[in-house]
């Protein structure tokens, strides 16, 4: 079945660029998003790219779309304390439900 | 706008106990969402609604029924609690527009069987 990975933990400096890396396997999916979950809160949408597009940004953020090797990434540019989160990678399937990673703890260090 | 919200917020029951986690959610969304996370696992899918009145089955929904009569509810039910179901438990809602839908979360229920 479907299936969509990204590694469990990401350091980086503060004031550094922080990239989440996500590869994914459904060649169809339309959509592919990145959602943002912080302690103790649920999930908030982040951002999305359309399959047709190989770039999207938005502000500090940048995400890279790879469709011959389904790869996916989110760049954040200047990496504030305040992105401290769970970062979670997700691809929609053929009947429109989104299929998960398990999500990247992004840790800012000092 | 409220959003989605979550009833209870944290809850401790006893192996083989029942209880219900309520969903509600104000933006007129048709789509309705029930995922456990647990760490390492992100989230998985436990049952689903595309409308009032109707559910369907998820990727995990063994031990799980659920309940849409009323499109902004969307009710969970644990019938007998084991310690397996010990997790954070998510609502999302959603309103498809062809391809692309963006699901709107809750605050998450954090429950415990002990």
């Amino acid at each position: 079945g479907e299936d969509v990975e990204q590694s469990l933990f990401l350091s980086v400096r503060e004031g550094d660029s922080s990239v989440i890396n996500c590869t994914y396997t459904d060649s169809s999916s339309t959509y592919l998003y990145w959602y943002k979950q912080e302690p103790g809160a649920g999930l908030q949408l982040l951002t999305y790219i359309f399959s047709n597009m190989d770039m999207k940004q938005d502000q500090r953020l940048t995400v890279l779309l790879n469709k011959k090797d389904k790869h996916l990434s989110l760049r954040i540019a200047d990496t504030q304390t305040g992105d401290s989160a769970i970062y979670f990678c997700a691809e929609s399937d053929s009947n429109y439900q989104l299929i998960w990673g398990a999500g990247t703890k992004l840790i800012i260090k000092p | 706008n409220a959003g989605v919200t979550q009833t209870p917020k944290f809850r401790v029951l006893k192996t083989g106990q029942s209880m219900t986690l309520l969903c509600a959610q104000d933006m007129n969304h048709e789509y309705m969402y029930w995922y456990r996370q647990d760490p390492g696992m992100g989230l998985r899918l436990i049952h689903y609604s595309v409308g009032e009145g109707t559910t369907a089955k998820g990727e995990v929904p063994d031990g799980y029924n659920v309940s849409r009569l009323k499109k902004q509810n969307f009710l969970l039910g644990l019938e007998s609690a084991a310690p397996s179901q010990t997790s954070v438990y998510f609502c999302a809602s959603s309103s498809p527009r062809g391809s692309q839908e963006t699901q709107y979360f809750g605050p998450g229920t954090r429950l415990l069987v002990l």
